[in-house]
């Protein structure tokens, strides 16, 4: 199986900073991968898809970028309400494995 | 507007059944699969598995800790998916969440709010 390895597994950063996430595949998964944004006791949201996608209503400070293995989550200018962690997930063949997330502070 | 709704979730005990639903509306549910994902207490998303849609719709996947115990099934007319979880442990504890329309391919799709399970006895 491939695996998801995000990093870092946590960061901290003040409002107006760029934040950049990054993922990585063991294997190439071509551009079969999306950005979830989850703040505590919520819904994961789904922010990025196809690798670069911005899905409709999120914010275009969050931009996604990469193909085969290595991907890249960005904020542009950080804001309070980013406070959350954030996954990458595979798609294509089976597992859809999850990275294990990347807790995002102010 | 897409919709997602998950229901079904509750308490049980080990080695018992459960089935959970997700009921979709907005988009030509014959046409799209769906997805199934856990989030136990604490801890992070874990993908359980997915049936696909469209002209070859109903190929299952399903994750490694799952896989014999967990069926995902699927109803066109109701536009409905379903997760059949037999022999539960107390590892299934969890949120359940499905998404719609999914795919293998990584593509736009909406959660629903999720459902408690707790296996314990």
């Amino acid at each position: 199986d491939i695996q998801m390895t995000q990093s870092p597994s946590s960061l901290s950063a003040s409002v107006g900073d760029r934040v950049t996430i990054t993922c990585r595949a063991s294997q190439d998964i071509y551009i079969y991968l999306a950005w979830y944004q989850q703040k505590p006791g919520a819904v994961p949201k789904l922010l990025i898809y196809g690798a670069s996608t911005l899905q409709p209503g999120v914010p275009s400070r969050f931009s996604g970028s990469g193909s085969g293995s290595d991907f890249t989550l960005t904020i542009s200018s950080l804001q309070p309400e980013d406070v959350a962690t954030y996954y990458c997930q595979k798609h294509g063949n089976a597992p859809h494995t999850f990275g294990q997330g990347t807790k995002l502070e102010i | 507007e897409v919709q997602v709704v998950e229901s079904g979730g509750g308490l049980e005990q080990p080695g018992r059944s459960l089935r959970l639903s997700c009921t979709t509306s907005g988009f030509t549910f014959g046409d799209f699969g769906v997805g199934w994902f856990r989030q136990a207490p604490g801890k992070g998303l874990e993908w359980v598995g997915f049936i696909t849609g469209g002209a070859h719709g109903g190929t299952t996947e399903y994750a490694a800790p799952v896989k014999g115990r967990f069926t995902i099934s699927r109803d066109d007319s109701k536009s409905t998916a379903y997760l059949q979880m037999n022999s539960l442990k107390t590892d299934d504890t969890a949120v359940y969440y499905c998404a719609a329309p999914y795919s293998y391919a990584s593509r736009s799709c909406v959660w629903g709010q999720g459902a408690l399970v707790t296996v314990s006895s």
